[in-house]
């Protein structure tokens, strides 16, 4: 199977602060790393990184790709309530196109 | 554009009946993906289908479960004889037809309770 694995399984953080949020893969058949957010809904494509040490930005959030040591982080800087998520991550595989692979998640809570 | 929809969202079964879900996917979009979610874990693949094919079954519990994309109509999701541990969130997903795109995009789920 290929596994991935995120850490912290959850974080409690208060309002304003930065958070770091961690994805380990393996590397058989790799493809692309992706990030997505899931409320009490469905999960929202955050973003999709295939090359390493390419840092992709979206307002207060970025993530990283490393190849050679086979992990991604997503960044969150400035939190806010509307941070608290779900953050998963997903492996994309080279064989079935779009077949994705998804982490247990980091339960992400911003507090006042 | 309406994204991807699923119903029904909630569904409750007593044991031993039949849960049918269902799936349009976004417009352009020819590829579907089922994926479960139990409390606190993460999505599990299931079944990958293109239209009138299954392309990828290997995540589908061997009996009860079956999945379909026809040719005209919703993707659905069957499964029959429902046990309380098919209790879960049932998300489809799809994606444009062309290899090599791995951005999924997900329903708001199906959850079945199964009493």
């Amino acid at each position: 199977e290929d596994k991935v694995v995120q850490s912290p399984l959850s974080l409690v953080v208060h309002e304003g602060d930065t958070v770091t949020l961690n994805c380990s893969y393996e590397v058989t058949n790799f493809r692309s790393l992706l990030w997505y957010k899931q409320e009490k809904k469905a999960p929202t494509f955050l973003f999709m990184l295939t090359s390493s040490g390419i840092e992709k930005k979206s307002g207060r959030l970025s993530s990283i790709l490393d190849k050679k040591e086979l992990f991604s982080i997503l960044n969150i800087t400035a939190t806010q309530t509307g941070d608290s998520a779900v953050y998963l991550c997903a492996r994309g595989n080279t064989g079935t196109a779009s077949k994705l692979t998804f982490g247990t998640g980091t339960r992400l809570q911003v507090t006042l | 554009n309406a994204g991807v929809m699923q119903n029904p969202r909630h569904l409750v079964r007593r044991r031993g009946q039949e849960a049918r879900l269902r799936c349009s996917p976004m417009k352009g979009h020819s590829h579907v993906y089922w994926y479960r979610q139990l409390p606190e874990e993460g999505l599990k693949f299931m079944v990958y289908l293109q239209k009138e094919n299954i392309i990828d079954e290997s995540g589908m519990p061997k009996e009860r479960f079956s999945a379909e994309f026809p040719k005209e109509g919703p993707s659905i999701l069957r499964i029959q004889q429902v046990v309380r541990g098919d209790s879960a969130a049932y998300f489809c997903a799809s994606a444009p037809g062309y290899v090599g795109a791995n951005v999924l995009t997900f329903g708001a789920g199906s959850r079945l309770t199964v009493l």
